[in-house]
């Protein structure tokens, strides 16, 4: 089946600085991507739709200039947490699809804690 | 928000079948059933969808109520690995989920 890749597995970063996530299907190419976020003891919240070749979209309440989404490529998309606080400590996830039967495959996650 | 109700935890004894259920009351015509599941600190994973007639695959069964207002994931045989979190979610637009609460399995030897 599609496999994702979630890159770094988790990161620790000091409070104002920003971090870079990458997601990347492996061995597919993927015009769409999503990203979740989930905290702890929580379930998963979508935060944005990444489109390759255009501006992504934003679920309600999630600050577009404080999570910058770059889809530049077919199997590449990029989540940048900018200037990040201690409550910006989540997991962070991706899917990918291949379009094929097995749908949406997520990825391994990220787990970012800001100190 | 979720469209979906599932039960908050469940318990099953390891070699039995487990049965979840799921409420989706308000699914539209388009929307599909989808399952997916957690285990602790990793990414959700694909099991199961359907859009009215009931599925069969190698890791579940999805059986859907005639008026689609509810859906059963059956696991044949739970093993100890199948501890997870199942999430139970209705989406017209495969990929971009509402996740619920979802039920925490838990299988004891």
């Amino acid at each position: 089946g599609a496999v994702v890749s979630q890159h770094p597995s988790w990161v620790i970063c000091k409070s104002g600085t920003s971090v870079k996530i990458e997601c990347r299907s492996l061995d597919f190419q993927a015009t769409t991507m999503f990203w979740y976020r989930q905290f702890p003891k929580q379930s998963l919240m979508l935060m944005a739709t990444s489109n390759e070749g255009s501006k992504a979209t934003y679920e309600q309440g999630v600050e577009k200039d404080k999570f910058l989404i770059n889809h530049a490529s077919l199997t590449l998309s990029t989540l940048t947490v900018t200037s990040a606080h201690p409550e910006d400590s989540s997991f962070y996830i991706c899917s990918a699809s291949d379009d094929d039967l097995y749908g949406y495959t997520f990825g391994s996650g990220t787990r970012l804690t800001v100190v | 928000d979720a469209k979906t109700t599932q039960p908050p935890s469940m318990d099953c004894a390891e070699g039995r079948a487990a049965n979840l259920p799921c409420n989706h009351s308000t699914i539209s015509g388009n929307e599909y059933v989808y399952w997916y599941r957690q285990i602790h600190s990793q990414g959700p994973q694909y099991i199961i969808h359907g859009l009215k007639n009931n599925e069969t695959n190698e890791m579940a069964s999805l059986i859907i109520t005639e008026d689609r207002k509810s859906s059963t994931l059956i696991l044949p045989h739970a093993t100890l690995r199948d501890t997870a979190v199942y999430y139970c979610i209705v989406s017209d637009d495969w990929g971009k989920f509402q996740f619920g609460a979802g039920t925490q399995v838990v299988v004891t030897p």
